[in-house]
Order: C-alpha cells, then structure tokens, then sequence
C-alpha cells in the first residue's frame, strides 16, 4: 500500500498568516492527491484534486502544489473558518489511503 | 444539490452484523461509483471499498475483505455496507462518498456519517 505522511500533525495559525502542510508519499502518485477539510463534527469535504485544482465553491485562499511524492496545501491568509483537521488522499493506486491529518487551530 | 443522507447511528453486540444505507439524491445515482470510508481515532481514514450501481461492480481494500460487503439498489438510488462479525475494532464512523466523475478516486460529496458501536 500507499503510504501518505502528512506534517505537521498539527499547527496554530494567527488570522492572515499563511499556512503550509505538506504530504508525502512513498511512491510516486503522478499528481492524484486530493486534500479534505474537516470541520469538527462534520463530514470531510473536497478542497483540492489532482494536486492543484480547486473544488467548485472553495475559497481561492487554498491552494495545492506538488509532483512525484511531494504535495502541499496553502491557505493564504487563515480566517476563523478554516479551523478544522486536513487530510491528503492519494488515488493512484488501489487501496486508495490518506494521510494521517493536521489540525489546525487559530491562534 | 447532491445529498448522501446515510442511515443512523447503531450499536450491536460483537459477533453480530450490521447493514447501513446511504440514498443518494440531486444526481444521476447510476453515473457515479460511491465510496465507503472508515474513520477511526486510532487508524484515521480509511478507504473500505467502492461500488459502480450501473455494473454492479465493487472493488475492496484488501484488509476489509470479508469484513465488508457493498451492495446499491438502482430502484431507490440506495448504496449499503454490510459489516459482518463485528468486533470492537469495528467500531468507527463510516462513511458514504460519491466517486468524482472525471477523477476516479476523488470524493466530492460526503454523507453525515454513520456511527456504530460494538459493545456487549
């Protein structure tokens, strides 16, 4: 299998400030990497696919980046919404597996 | 609006099966594969399997082989997991997810999530 690792596992922000996560993957995923928002409570839901597209209705403040075994998400500029855990998932090969999560946590 | 309304929360006694449904609406039911997904504190998410409804195909993580068993009924836009011979190990929240169209393995829509609890 696939494995993802995601750092950090979790991070403080200050509104504005610009955060960074990063995921890793053991093999190349030739850019099928998703990323999840999940707010407490809640259900995850789609940001980012295929390494940098953004989901329809997602704030243009996410970003991803990448290529081979390295991808990042980038909010540019943290808001009170955007508390909440985060999780790569690659789709390249079966199974299918995501890493283990950021939390996120204003400051 | 896409919507996956997932069945409630249960708990059942070890040893014991489970069968949960998610009915799916605001979408052609048999143009996307659904994906079930386990989350757990200690394993975080894991992908269980995926079921195309217009071939009835299914594809499973091999570690929930003959643990879970997908299954969609077309008539009612209806996908199920059962989860067979239930142990604490089980006890998580699953979820159901719709398959993006032009991105095999991408879940753009979620359910609210199942919760099941074993405990005798």
């Amino acid at each position: 299998d696939i494995q993802m690792t995601q750092s950090p596992a979790s991070l403080s922000a200050s509104l504005g400030e610009t955060v960074s996560i990063e995921c890793l993957a053991s093999e190349g995923i030739s850019n099928d990497l998703a990323w999840y928002q999940q707010k407490s409570g809640k259900s995850p839901q789609l940001l980012i696919y295929a390494a940098s597209r953004l989901q329809d209705g997602v704030p243009s403040r996410f970003s991803g980046s990448g290529s081979g075994t390295r991808y990042s998400l980038k909010i540019s500029g943290m808001q009170p919404e955007d508390e909440a855990d985060y999780f790569c998932q690659q789709s390249y090969k079966y199974p299918y597996t995501f890493g283990a999560g950021t939390k996120l946590e204003l400051k | 609006e896409v919507k996956l309304q997932q069945s409630g929360d249960e708990l059942v006694r070890p040893g014991a099966s489970v069968k949960m449904s998610c009915k799916a609406s605001g979408y052609t039911f048999t143009d996307y594969a659904m994906h079930w997904v386990k989350q757990s504190p200690g394993q975080g998410l894991e992908w269980i399997g995926t079921i195309i409804p217009l071939i009835d195909t299914t594809s499973y993580n091999q570690k929930f082989k003959g643990k879970a068993t997908l299954t969609a009924d077309k008539s009612s836009n209806t996908a199920y997991m059962e989860l067979s011979r239930l142990t604490s190990e089980d006890s998580a929240v699953y979820y159901c997810a719709r398959d993006d169209l032009g991105w095999e393995g991408v879940m753009d829509a979620w359910g609210q999530g199942a919760s099941v609890t074993v405990s005798s």
